[in-house]
């Protein structure tokens, strides 16, 4: 079955860009849609983007100005990176595939806390 | 963007007893409704797609319903392992989620 892991720092500074990457394992990545979605502490979830093995992608029209996501065939890797961030955009961030034809999220990575402090 | 707004924000539940759990959009999105339980320190996991539906290895006494704009979760008989945050999820219009509803033992 398919299995998805986050990685990246743990830690950003202010204004600088997160970076973070989705491994799938189990399957491969073609011909579906993969997401971000994060998760303040102690807070609901909020989707943050998809994008298709072609690599077009699409994003929450709250973020997409600082926004950029990629996909890495040979890896099977997806990837997210967030740019000029503060404080606001400490969270756990999740990767998911985009299952049931683009619709709900199924499955997910466990999950990666990113802090942005300086 | 379409609001989801979930109700009650906490639910006191006794063990074997059941619980409703409502989810509320603030615009029609027929069945495009999706319904997940997160445990602490754990992602997500999907219950419930297309409002009803089960997904694979769910356990029967969760069942979703609803259409349009209201929607319910319904715990038939709570296990230990259920008490949990809840959250409801549209796709009708990209994706938003409600904020949750937390149920825990009484």
């Amino acid at each position: 079955q398919v299995q998805l892991q986050e990685s990246g720092p743990g830690l950003v500074k202010p204004s600088e860009t997160l970076s973070l990457t989705c491994t799938v394992s189990g399957g491969s990545i073609a011909r579906y849609y993969w997401s971000w979605i994060r998760q303040p502490a102690g807070k609901g979830l909020e989707w943050i983007g998809r994008i298709y093995t072609s690599g077009s992608a699409d994003y929450n029209s709250s973020l997409k100005s600082r926004l950029t996501m990629s996909v890495d065939m040979s890896k099977n890797q997806f990837s997210l990176k967030l740019s000029s961030v503060t404080a606001a955009d400490t969270a756990v961030y999740y990767c998911a595939k985009v299952g049931g034809g683009n619709n709900w999220f199924d499955p997910w990575g466990q999950g990666t806390l990113v802090i942005v402090s300086s | 963007e379409i609001v989801m707004t979930q109700s009650p924000a906490t639910l006191s539940v006794s063990p074997g007893e059941g619980a409703t759990l409502s989810c509320r959009a603030s615009q029609s999105i027929s069945s495009k409704l999706a319904w997940y339980q997160q445990k602490p320190g754990q992602a997500p996991r999907l219950l419930i797609y297309g409002a009803s539906t089960r997904a694979t290895g769910i356990p029967a006494r969760f069942s979703g319903s609803g259409s349009g704009t209201e929607f319910t979760l319904t715990i038939s008989s709570l296990q230990s392992e259920d008490f949990a945050v809840y959250y409801c999820q549209q796709y009708s219009s990209w994706w938003t989620f409600g904020q949750g509803t937390k149920v825990e033992i009484k």
